[in-house]
């Protein structure tokens, strides 16, 4: 199974500050095939279920605000959110879908400083 | 709207059986494939199994396989997830989720999920 291995654990940021979150996979995630990067990005708030934010390593879902990006090749991964606004404050979780299991990361708890 | 909504969770002993439901509206659920995340109580996610639009093809994680089963109605726009054997390390809740039209294996809908609890 592919491991996915996020940090950090946990992040505080200030307002209006970038914050970086990384994903590190145990094995490629780029398809030869296609040339794509079978990585996505989810965001979690408390009770509620997840929500896509990134697909494609860098594609973002309808409706996802432009600070939110993703980016990486092969097998480190980042969402960068470009400026925090206070509705961010969420677990966010990577996710690879090139093998079977298509395994999470650990998640990374972002807070506001 | 999009809407998935899980039904079927409950308190279940060790070694029993529960059949969970997602009943999927708001699109045309034949055309995409769906599958089923779990997140145990405070931690993170874990990918439990998928099957395609036509029900040809099934995948789980290795925690499952001969114990779960998934399947789906596309007559009766249900998801389905049989769970037998069930251990406690099962205890979580259950997440259906529609695959993304364009890319079929991330999830861009989720249920509110179902509490599965497995104790004796």
């Amino acid at each position: 199974d592919i491991v996915l291995n996020q940090s950090p654990d946990s992040l505080a940021v200030s307002l209006g500050e970038r914050a970086t979150i990384n994903c590190k996979s145990s094995q490629s995630v780029l398809s030869s095939s296609n040339s794509k990067i079978y990585l996505a990005w989810y965001q979690q708030k408390p009770g509620q279920p997840p929500k896509l934010l990134i697909y494609w390593a860098s594609t973002r879902e309808s409706g996802v605000p432009d600070r939110f990006s993703g980016s990486g090749s092969g097998t480190d991964f980042t969402l960068t959110i470009s400026s925090l606004q206070a509705e961010d404050v969420a677990l966010y979780y990577c996710q690879q879908y090139y093998s079977v299991p298509h395994t999470f990361g650990q998640g990374t708890k972002l807070e506001i400083k | 709207e999009v809407q998935l909504v899980e039904s079927g969770g409950g308190l279940v002993q060790p070694g029993g059986s529960l059949r969970l439901r997602c009943a999927a509206s708001g699109f045309t659920f034949s055309s995409h494939w769906m599958g089923w995340v779990r997140q145990t109580p405070g931690k993170g996610l874990e990918w439990v199994a998928n099957i395609k639009q036509d029900g040809s093809e099934k995948n789980y994680v290795d925690s499952v396989k001969g114990r779960f089963t998934i399947s789906r109605d596309n007559a009766d726009n249900s998801l389905y997830l049989q769970m037998n054997s069930l251990r406690a390390e099962d205890t979580a809740v259950y997440y259906c989720a529609r695959g993304l039209y364009s890319c079929a294996f991330v999830f861009d809908s989720w249920g509110q999920g179902t509490l599965v609890t497995v104790s004796s």
